[in-house]
């Protein structure tokens, strides 16, 4: 099946400072990939989609300034937290559609547990 | 708008049969997903429904009924290593996925 890598696994970082995390698909082209954030106990929260070379699209109520977006690559989206601060401390999880796939599912990275002091 | 209802926790024996039921409302439908997610972890692809109907797939089945905006996750057999969150995320007319807060499913031996 498509695997998706994510990369850091866990970061903790001071207030203040910036943080990239990186996604990939590993065995497939992802046109579109996802980003998401969970705090614990709480649903999946959808910030943006990225969209292989165009600008990514951002939820309502999720910065783009200080998150930012870059999908370069077929295969490459990458994450970075401007200026974090505690309250950004979080799971943050990303995914690749496969439209190769017979369900236009997504497949999710392993996730980054990212904790800000 | 669009929701999801689903338990909030359920609880189950080794060994046993559950049933773990979702109610959905979303802007268009193209299919519904169940995922896994362990504790700490990214969730995993568990089936997708856009056909009503059943579909079986080894020790879990899932059911939907797009005239109700209904669907549920059957897990037969149960076993420790099922212990987990399970999200229903039906997808909508962008094709984007619907996320609920999802079931916490307790296995007991």
């Amino acid at each position: 099946g498509a695997v998706v890598s994510q990369h850091p696994s866990r970061v903790i970082c001071k207030s203040g400072t910036s943080v990239k995390i990186e996604c990939r698909s590993l065995d497939f082209q992802a046109t579109t990939m996802f980003w998401y954030r969970q705090f614990p106990k709480q649903s999946l929260m959808l910030m943006a989609t990225s969209n292989e070379g165009s600008k990514a699209t951002y939820e309502q109520g999720v910065e783009k300034d200080k998150f930012l977006i870059n999908h370069a690559s077929l295969t490459l989206s990458t994450l970075t937290v401007t200026s974090a601060h505690p309250e950004d401390s979080s799971f943050y999880i990303c995914s690749a559609r496969d439209y190769s796939s017979s369900y236009n599912e997504q497949f999710f990275g392993p996730g980054t547990r990212l904790t800000v002091l | 708008g669009q929701n999801i209802d689903q338990p909030t926790e359920m609880t189950a024996t080794e060994g046993a049969i559950v049933q773990i039921n979702c109610t959905y409302q979303t802007s268009g439908f193209n299919g519904l997903f169940w995922y896994q997610q362990h504790a700490g972890e990214a969730p995993t692809f568990l089936s997708y429904n856009v056909l009503d109907g059943l579909e079986e797939k080894g020790r879990f089945s899932s059911f939907l009924s797009r005239s109700k905006g209904y669907s549920y996750l059957l897990l037969k057999e149960l076993q420790m290593k099922d212990s987990a969150s399970y999200l229903c995320a039906p997808m909508d007319s962008n094709y984007q996925l619907i996320w609920g807060a999802g079931t916490k499913l307790i296995i007991k031996p």
